[in-house]
């Protein structure tokens, strides 16, 4: 069935150090894979997003990786600063089977700290 | 641009009450979604609308009804709220469909005692 799995659940890095935040998806036809930022109280917040006709994608200290074969994709955050904390997600996009539209599919977000 | 509005941020409802939850963008965006967030469960689908005049169910639709009222606004109703329906709800939308970025509302926070 439609899942996608998210590891780890918390994540604790001291301040400078790089975090990385894995997940796999179950539905080879995904295309797209965002990852969202939610600050405490707060919305989500697209951070990042990749397509499946990519390897990898840079913003500044913010990268993500796919792996098309084995399904997965991860979320590289390098000299992490405390303002980085918050929970984040993943998410792939599920063709649905009705008009070719399609929907996102949550991981259950991971939690990470960073440690001044 | 407001961006995506909700209204309320907060309800308390009691068992078998009903209620609607608004939402509006002023994006101009075709797509709409309705999340629902508990803790450890990232964000489920509720129910989406691809644009103006369709709407379908996603992950979790059972106890909720959707109406897309115009491309601005797309409302949730709860017609007898359960228990399990306390959650914070978030409201999306996105410019052509699931594969571009989703913005997303304040959130509602609701409680059903």
């Amino acid at each position: 069935g439609e899942n996608v799995e998210q590891h780890p659940s918390t994540l604790s890095v001291q301040e400078g150090d790089s975090a990385v935040i894995k997940c796999t998806y179950s539905d080879s036809a995904s295309n797209y894979f965002p990852w969202y930022k939610q600050e405490l109280g707060k919305r989500p917040q697209l951070i990042i997003d990749i397509r499946s006709n990519v390897g990898e994608k840079k913003d500044q200290r913010i990268a993500v990786t796919l792996n098309k074969t084995a399904k997965h994709f991860s979320l590289h955050i390098t000299e992490t600063q405390p303002e980085d904390s918050a929970v984040y997600f993943c998410a792939a996009s599920i063709p649905l089977t009705q008009g070719g539209s399609e929907k996102l599919v949550f991981g259950k977000g991971t939690k990470l700290t960073v440690n001044p | 641009n407001a961006g995506v509005t909700q209204t309320p941020k907060f309800q308390v409802l009691k068992t078998g009450q009903s209620m609607t939850l608004q939402c509006a963008q002023d994006m101009n965006h075709n797509s709409m979604y309705w999340y629902r967030q508990d803790p450890g469960m990232g964000l489920r689908l509720i129910y989406y609308s691809a644009s103006e005049g369709t709407t379908d169910k996603g992950e979790v639709p059972n106890g909720y009804n959707v109406s897309r009222l115009n491309k601005r606004e797309f409302s949730l109703r709860l017609e007898s709220a359960a228990p399990s329906q306390t959650s914070v709800y978030f409201c999306a939308s996105s410019a052509r469909g699931t594969s571009y970025e989703q913005y997303f509302g304040p959130g509602t926070r609701l409680t059903v005692t």
